[in-house]
């Protein structure tokens, strides 16, 4: 089946703009993480959904940023009045139960550049 | 706080092996996981190993020590497509997945 997408692949924005990036997890999978990536670096947790609803939002850098996920499947990260420091790959990724052993599949990620 | 340390590079000959260590403190474990990311790709699954000892798996091997917070992923017989970062990842006592920073392994023919 098809693994996960994420949209826009590419997104530069101006600084002080608002953003919001989709990822659609694989279907079925209950458990869908936000992580983001700056260049050489290792990955940030952000927060993760388990169906709807957030239990861990302690990863959000700031309250401009905000995230939802509605129907158990399709979750949005919106970043208001962004800045330069956001600057990143945004990686989202899904997995049949949060936690071990389920593996996390993650989709091609969305590079937001703030200008 | 909560800390995985694995080193920043690596370099290796193709044909050859590599040991990529891991060492963690984390609040509680539930499993440790191994990563593969191409560089400008996203991470793939390789190994998760939440009792001690080795997993074989081809050319990839992951060993676990809990009680010396200490992983290793071992790669035989390298290729240069194994060029890549090797991200350590475990599982805490909130199910929570905290990440290594990575390890940039550089193959060389």
């Amino acid at each position: 089946g098809a693994g996960v997408s994420q949209s826009p692949s590419n997104k530069v924005t101006e600084k002080g703009k608002d953003v919001e990036l989709r990822c659609d997890p694989i279907s079925g999978h209950t458990a869908l993480y936000w992580y983001r990536q700056s260049l050489g670096q290792g990955l940030e947790f952000l927060i993760y959904f388990q169906g709807n609803s957030a239990p861990d939002k302690s990863g959000l850098p700031s309250d401009r940023f905000s995230a939802e996920r509605t129907g158990g499947s399709v979750s949005t990260l919106t970043i208001q009045r962004t800045q330069q420091e956001d600057s990143a790959v945004y990686l989202c990724a899904s997995s049949l139960e949060p936690g071990g052993p389920y593996e996390q599949y993650f989709g091609p990620g969305t590079r937001l550049t703030v200008t | 706080g909560q800390n995985i340390d694995q080193p920043t590079e690596m370099t290796a000959t193709e044909g050859a092996i590599v040991q990529i260590n891991c060492t963690y403190q984390t609040s509680g474990f539930n499993g440790l996981f191994w990563y593969q990311q191409h560089a400008g790709e996203a991470p793939t699954f390789l190994s998760y190993n939440v009792l001690d000892g080795l997993e074989e798996k081809g050319r990839f091997s992951s060993f676990l020590s809990r009680s010396k917070g200490y992983s290793y992923l071992l790669l035989k017989e390298l290729q240069m497509k194994d060029s890549a970062s090797y991200l350590c990842a475990v599982l805490d006592s909130n199910y929570q997945l905290i990440w290594g920073a990575g390890t940039k392994l550089i193959i060389k023919p």
